[in-house]
């Protein structure tokens, strides 16, 4: 039972344009999600958060917009650079069980064309 | 200057065997986790502690067993190793607080022949 999906598995972009990434949840008692970005052969690395309690949080070049009723979020990554190319993943916690537990989409492989 | 640090990187084992693979982060964190990484890149959560005290435990095998002789440090040992325990494992630290921003370590790739 997979609660936080990413549907695309890849996506490419021309360096410079918007990438557009999404991730669906299915539990509302998500209440705080993270998106990580991982090169291969190291770990996540923490990127962008946001509380279920605001629907836009901006951080340079990278924004995540929540919609609570769709239980969507997406991350856009503007002007997309070639460093930017790597594994994002989208995760979720709650505090339905009083635990810090992230609940993690399978990532989306992001190719940045220069 | 790593914040969470994981030895050794790669660990290639035979079937049986047990082995360990150590966690310590320098952040100052309460919290921290063991997460598996499977060959269809699914990350979950295995375990979590909390100044020493287990707080998550994902329903793992007895086999696996978390230690943490101090809140900076998590070693994950895992008994009779079997060919499905091939993985990723990636140690992650947090300060506890809900919600939670975690840091992740580089991860330890285990392969079991």
């Amino acid at each position: 039972d997979q609660q936080v999906k990413q549907n695309s598995p890849s996506l490419s972009v021309q360096e410079g344009r918007i990438s557009i990434l999404n991730c669906d949840y299915t539990n509302s008692m998500f209440d705080y999600f993270l998106w990580y970005k991982k090169y291969p052969a190291e770990g996540p690395t923490f990127l962008i958060s946001i509380s279920s309690i605001k629907d836009k949080n901006e951080d340079g070049r990278f924004t995540v917009f929540l919609n609570k009723s769709a239980k969507h979020l997406s991350l856009h990554i503007v002007p997309s650079q070639p460093g930017d190319s790597a594994v994002y993943f989208c995760a979720a916690s709650g505090r339905g069980g009083a635990t810090n537990k992230l609940i993690f989409g399978t990532g989306t492989l992001l190719a940045v064309q220069p | 200057d790593t914040a969470v640090s994981q030895t050794p990187k790669y660990l290639v084992t035979q079937m049986g065997n047990d082995k360990s693979i150590k966690c310590e982060q320098n952040l100052g964190h309460d919290t921290m986790y063991w997460y598996k990484q499977d060959s269809k890149k699914f990350l979950k959560i295995m375990f979590s502690y909390n100044n020493k005290e287990l707080i998550i435990n994902e329903t793992v095998p007895n086999r696996f067993s978390p230690k943490s002789p101090d809140k900076a440090h998590l070693n994950l040992h895992i008994n009779s190793l079997e060919l499905g325990d091939s993985a990723v494992y990636f140690c992650a630290s947090g300060l506890g607080l809900l919600p939670d921003t975690q840091y992740f370590g580089p991860g330890t790739r285990l392969t079991v022949l």
